[in-house]
């Protein structure tokens, strides 16, 4: 089955710095690959996603890479902001005609962007 | 418009007890899933569902049974409660839109104790 592995574990950056969390999968059919965010005490909630047609993929300060070749995958945020902080999930799974099967999860990151 | 919602927030329960774990969604989703949330473990797929009538096993099952009589509710059942599976767990629904995203709707999560 898949299989998602994500690094760091930890990561404390400087308010405005940019921040970068990476995972890596096993299964080479996974062609969907969203990355969540949760707060402190709060539900699991989706920032962005990526398929496995596009290499690339930004919205305003966040942008997700994929290279399927290397079954790897990033999240990159920019210009940190104290709200960022956060545990962020990364995760894969096969879409069959849109619908997500066997959504599997990363470890999750804790990211602290100090002021 | 409620989303996914599970009851109850908090249990408490002895070891060797049962209970039902309730998640009920209103969006009308197909696919449904049940994940518990351990710390530096990430969110671990126990069982899911890709429609009513049909259920089928995540990455860790053992202790847990869940059926799906109707497309709005998704039970999950501990059979005889252990240590092990004190736990937060989260219940999460999505749709199928073809070429489109995916998006997992998570519950508020149930915080089980198990003593």
């Amino acid at each position: 089955g898949e299989n998602v592995e994500q690094h760091p574990s930890t990561l404390s950056v400087q308010e405005g710095d940019s921040a970068v969390i990476k995972c890596t999968y096993s299964d080479s059919a996974s062609n969907y690959f969203p990355w969540y965010k949760q707060e402190l005490g709060k539900r699991p909630q989706l920032i962005i996603d990526i398929r496995s047609n596009v290499g690339e993929k930004k919205d305003q300060r966040i942008a997700v890479t994929l290279n399927k070749t290397a079954k790897h995958f990033s999240l990159h945020i920019t210009e940190t902001q104290p709200e960022d902080s956060a545990v962020y999930f990364c995760a894969a799974s096969r879409t069959y005609g849109g619908a997500t099967n066997k959504l599997i999860f990363g470890t999750g990151t804790l990211l602290a962007v100090q002021p | 418009n409620a989303g996914v919602t599970q009851t109850p927030k908090f249990q408490v329960l002895k070891t060797g007890q049962s209970m039902t774990l309730q998640c009920a969604q209103d969006m009308n989703h197909e696919y449904m899933s049940w994940y518990r949330q351990d710390p530096g473990m990430g969110l671990r797929l126990i069982h899911y569902s890709v429609g009513a009538g049909i259920t089928d096993q995540g990455e860790v099952p053992n202790g847990y049974n869940v059926s799906r009589s109707t497309t709005e509710d998704f039970p999950l059942r501990l059979l005889s409660a252990a240590p092990s599976q004190t736990s937060v767990y989260f219940c999460a629904s999505s749709y199928s839109v073809s070429g489109g995203r995916t998006e997992a709707f998570f519950g508020q999560g149930t915080r089980l104790t198990v003593v």
